[in-house]
């Protein structure tokens, strides 16, 4: 399965938009890039996925680029609820949604 | 979204007995959940994936005859920690595989479980 390489930190701005990069660059033509992300001592949350198209819904957008080597979630106004860890993983090939997380990107929203 | 229920959110346990964390799916039918562990400032580690009507398949270097899952029921697994350990002290978390698009599928997660053990 393709490992992701995301930055350990970064901080956002309130109000302003958090674009947090993923580079997975052995991706396979099969595999989606799912974002989740882990507000402390809470279970993952479920942000957006996609394969190769840019993918927009009501928490975030998904920018793949056209190789699919690399991705950014973007967060278009974020809060302070959007303190959390942000995990970029490829999906596994089988269909059943097992997930392997790497370390993520710890974002820091701040006033 | 689809919701996945943990329980209970926190436990504590005296050395050496045995706690069970329940994990439910309350508004789909989930043929296979996922349980996780994660220890402080790590992330998510896969320990187990529970099938619904078979034995769970565990991931390498987890004991499956101290971490017995059962799923018995679409929407129900459990984990149960046999002879807990202050080493067994971590935050349990389990999925559950929901439904998306045509070649794609959601995972669900419970709200996690934080076990102590004295």
């Amino acid at each position: 399965d393709a490992k992701t390489t995301q930055p350990p930190s970064m901080d956002c701005a309130e109000g302003r938009a958090a674009n947090l990069p993923c580079n997975h660059s052995t991706i396979s033509g099969n595999e989606y890039v799912y974002w989740y992300r882990q507000i402390h001592s809470q279970g993952p949350q479920y942000i957006i996925h996609g394969l190769k198209n840019n993918e927009t819904n009501e928490m975030a957008s998904l920018i793949i680029t056209e190789d699919r080597k690399s991705s950014t979630l973007i967060l278009p106004h974020a809060t302070l609820r959007d303190t959390a860890v942000y995990y970029c993983i490829v999906r596994v090939t089988d269909s059943w949604g097992k997930l392997q997380f790497g370390a993520g990107t710890q974002v820091v929203v701040t006033p | 979204g689809a919701v996945v229920s943990q329980h209970p959110s926190r436990v504590i346990c005296k050395s050496g007995t045995s706690v069970k964390i329940e994990c439910r799916s309350l508004d789909f039918q989930a043929t296979t959940m996922f349980w996780y562990r994660q220890f402080p400032k790590q992330s998510l580690m896969l320990m187990a994936t529970s099938n619904e009507g078979s034995k769970a398949t565990y991931e390498q270097g987890v004991e499956k005859d101290k971490f017995l899952i059962n799923h018995a029921s679409l929407t129900l697994s459990t984990l149960t920690v046999t002879s807990a350990h202050p080493e067994d002290s971590s935050f349990y978390i389990c999925s559950a595989r929901g439904s998306g698009r045509q070649g794609a599928t959601e995972a669900f997660f419970g709200q996690g479980t934080r076990l102590t053990v004295v």
